[in-house]
C-alpha cells in the first residue's frame, strides 16, 4: 500500500512569486507519481505526472516537480504564479504493478495568489 | 474531459433515505472509480469497478454499496443516508495509460 503527505495545507502567495508544494510518499513498491488541480468548484485536473526516466517531470500550465527516490519526495514547483493558479492542489501515488489500480491522494494544499 | 457525466450534480436529502448518484462514460473504459472528498482528507476511494457485474471496495465503502450492469454506467448507492455521508462525490476512469480522469463532481447535502 503507498501514502502520501502533503506537508503544507495552505500556501499563500503574491503574484509573481515562485511557489513549491511538497509531496512525501510512502510504498514499499516502486511508483508512479501525480499532481492533480482543482480549480473552484470544479473537478480533477492531471497536472504533471512521472512514470519513469528523467526526474524533472514539466506539466501544463508552466508547473514542474522533480522525483526524488531517495528522499520519497515528488515536490511541484512554478516559478512565477498567477492569479488564476488559485486552487487546490493534490499529489497522488500508485504502484507500479499492472494490477495495482488504485491511486492513494494526500490532503490537499491550497494554493491563494494575491495581488 | 473523457466523457465522463455525473447526475445529479447537486442534491439535498434527509437522514435514512436512499440515495443513487450515477455515472457515465462514453468511451468503453474498463475501470471506473467513485471517491469522495472530504477538507483535510483529500481524495478517498469508496468503491470500484474492473469491469461490468465486477466490483470491489475501497477504503471507505461502509454505508454504500455500487452497481455496473453496463460498461458505461457505474451506479454508487447510499443505502441509509447519514449526515456523515454529506461530501463531494467523484466518480473517475482508468484509461490505457494508467491515468485517471475525473467527472465534474455531485455535491450532496444530507440533512
Amino acid at each position: 500500500a503507498q501514502s502520501v503527505t502533503q506537508l503544507d495545507s495552505q500556501v499563500p502567495v503574491f503574484e509573481e512569486a515562485p511557489v513549491e508544494l511538497r509531496c512525501n510518499y510512502s510504498s514499499s513498491v516502486s511508483v508512479y507519481l501525480f499532481w492533480y488541480v482543482q480549480y473552484p468548484n470544479q473537478g480533477l485536473q492531471l497536472l504533471l505526472k512521472y512514470l519513469s526516466g528523467s526526474t524533472l517531470v514539466k506539466g501544463i500550465n508552466g508547473f514542474e516537480a522533480e522525483f526524488n527516490k531517495s528522499q520519497t519526495s515528488f515536490h511541484l514547483r512554478k516559478p512565477s504564479v498567477h492569479i488564476s493558479d488559485t486552487a487546490e492542489y493534490f499529489c497522488a501515488v500508485r504502484g507500479r504493478n499492472s494490477n495495482d489500480y488504485k491511486l492513494s491522494f494526500g490532503a490537499g494544499t491550497t494554493v491563494t495568489v494575491r495581488a | 474531459d473523457a466523457g465522463i457525466t455525473q447526475s445529479p450534480r447537486h442534491k439535498v436529502t434527509e437522514t435514512g433515505t436512499p440515495v443513487t448518484l450515477r455515472c457515465h462514460q462514453t468511451e468503453n473504459h474498463r475501470y471506473m472509480y467513485w471517491y469522495r472528498q472530504d477538507p483535510g482528507h483529500g481524495l478517498r476511494l469508496i468503491h470500484y469497478s474492473y469491469g461490468v457485474k465486477d466490483t470491489d471496495k475501497g477504503e471507505v465503502s461502509d454505508g454504500y454499496s455500487v452497481s455496473r450492469s453496463k460498461t458505461e454506467d457505474f451506479l454508487l448507492t447510499l443505502e441509509s443516508a447519514t449526515s456523515s455521508q454529506t461530501s463531494v462525490y467523484f466518480c473517475a476512469i482508468r484509461d490505457r495509460q494508467y491515468e485517471q480522469y475525473f467527472g465534474p463532481g455531485t455535491r450532496l447535502t444530507v440533512t
